[in-house]
Order: C-alpha cells, then sequence, then structure tokens
C-alpha cells in the first residue's frame, strides 16, 4: 500500500471551476508539500505546510493532521493551471535531512 | 530567484556506460537531494546529502551510484554502469536549513539504450 494517496488521479475541469485535490498519508510527518509538475518535468513548490491552512493566489492548502489529510483547491481554474499536481509528505523521523514520500499525483486539465 | 540547475536536460547513454548528472545547488543551502521519476510513476528518493555526507540513502542507491560534491557548489550523482532500467528523469533538490521547502532542478532526462 503507498503511504501517500492522491484523488481523483485525472481531473478534467472547465475554466472558472473550483477544483479539489486530496491527500492521504498512513505515517507520522513533520510536513506535508504540495508541488507542481508541469509538461516536460519541472518541479515548483505551491506550499510546505504541518496544520491549518495557507493561502497564495487562487490556492488554497489545508491539512487535518489527526485525520491525516490534506487538500488542495484551486479557486476560478484557468487553462495555465493544467498541470500534475503531486502530494509529498516528510517523514516526522529521521531529523532535518529527512526524504520527501511522494504520491503518485493528479494529472489536472482545465479546459477553456 | 535563485534556482537549482540541472545539467544536462537531456542524456543518452549506452548500457554498461558511466554517466554523471550534474546539480547546482542554490548558494547558501545545506541539505542537498537526488530524486528520480520513472516516465509514468511517481517520484522516489533516491539519496540525501548534509554536511559533506550521505545522511540517507534509498534501496534504489546501490553501489551503483555514487553522489559527490566536489568543490562546495557542484553536486553530483554518478552511475558507474548504467542498466536499462536506470532510464528516468533525475531530480536535484537543495534546501536552506532543517525545516524549508525543498526547491528543485527542472530534471535530467536520462535515456539508455
Amino acid at each position: 500500500k503507498n503511504e501517500v494517496e492522491q484523488s481523483p488521479q485525472n481531473l478534467t475541469a472547465q475554466e472558472g471551476e473550483f477544483i479539489t485535490i486530496n491527500c492521504s498519508y498512513s505515517v507520522g510527518i513533520s510536513a506535508l508539500h504540495w508541488l507542481q509538475q508541469h509538461p516536460g518535468g519541472g518541479i515548483v513548490s505551491l506550499f510546505m505546510l504541518s496544520s491549518g491552512k495557507k493561502k497564495h493566489g487562487r490556492l488554497i492548502a489545508t491539512i487535518n493532521i489527526q485525520e491525516k489529510h490534506s487538500s488542495l483547491h484551486i479557486t476560478a481554474s484557468h487553462p495555465r493551471d493544467s498541470a500534475v499536481y503531486i502530494c509529498a509528505v516528510r517523514s516526522a523521523y529521521g531529523g532535518a535531512t529527512n526524504k520527501l514520500i511522494f504520491g503518485t499525483g493528479t494529472l489536472l486539465a482545465v479546459q477553456p | 530567484e535563485p534556482e537549482v540547475t540541472q545539467t544536462p536536460s537531456h542524456q543518452v547513454t549506452q548500457m554498461g556506460q558511466e554517466v554523471i548528472l550534474r546539480c547546482v545547488p542554490i548558494s547558501n543551502h545545506l541539505y542537498f537531494y537526488w530524486y528520480r521519476q520513472i516516465l509514468g510513476q511517481k517520484v522516489e528518493f533516491l539519496v540525501s546529502f548534509y554536511n559533506n555526507e550521505i545522511s540517507e540513502k534509498s534501496e534504489i542507491f546501490d553501489d551503483q551510484f555514487s553522489v559527490e560534491r566536489p568543490d562546495g557548489s557542484n553536486f553530483t550523482l554518478k552511475i558507474r554502469s548504467t542498466k536499462l532500467e536506470d532510464s528516468a528523469m533525475y531530480f536535484c533538490a537543495s534546501k536552506p536549513t532543517g525545516y524549508q521547502p525543498q526547491h528543485f532542478g527542472d530534471g535530467t532526462r536520462l535515456s539508455i539504450l
């Protein structure tokens, strides 16, 4: 079983729609990351959070530590938001150098 | 904004050959990582490096792999004798201090023929 599960795997939306991508994890964590990967492969960090909620522009990330669940929301989606969105967690064990454990990603396509 | 730089962007190598993937982390960063992503699969951790030594490595990082920070700016991943299954996108990442986000390079696509 994967330690980090994302849903849905694929998501198609119309421009302007509100989008939610979910992430559940089974390990103890010290932080959770949301990352964006565009075609061609580069990875960009969107959020790192360990509690509560963070907002950046049209993106909102929330985390519920007790339920081991996080969501990434995109408001007023736009075709340029089309990308793979990846949830990754940092284990609570192993100190500051600890690796990230990645989910399989959600492929989002926003149609005009 | 400073960024992690990886070269080359695409490397094609014959099976059995040695390959060196290069990364220039952001200059004041102290923690360095290599990850790989086989086509269509999730990103996997290979190795972390701090204070001039490996701090953690995965099962994938066997004796064919090595990392070096030879001159205080470059961070390299060497695969000694490549196999077909080493074909993947390899990402370098760095971060400044313990509990800061990692910054990723654009990756090197390694194709083994």
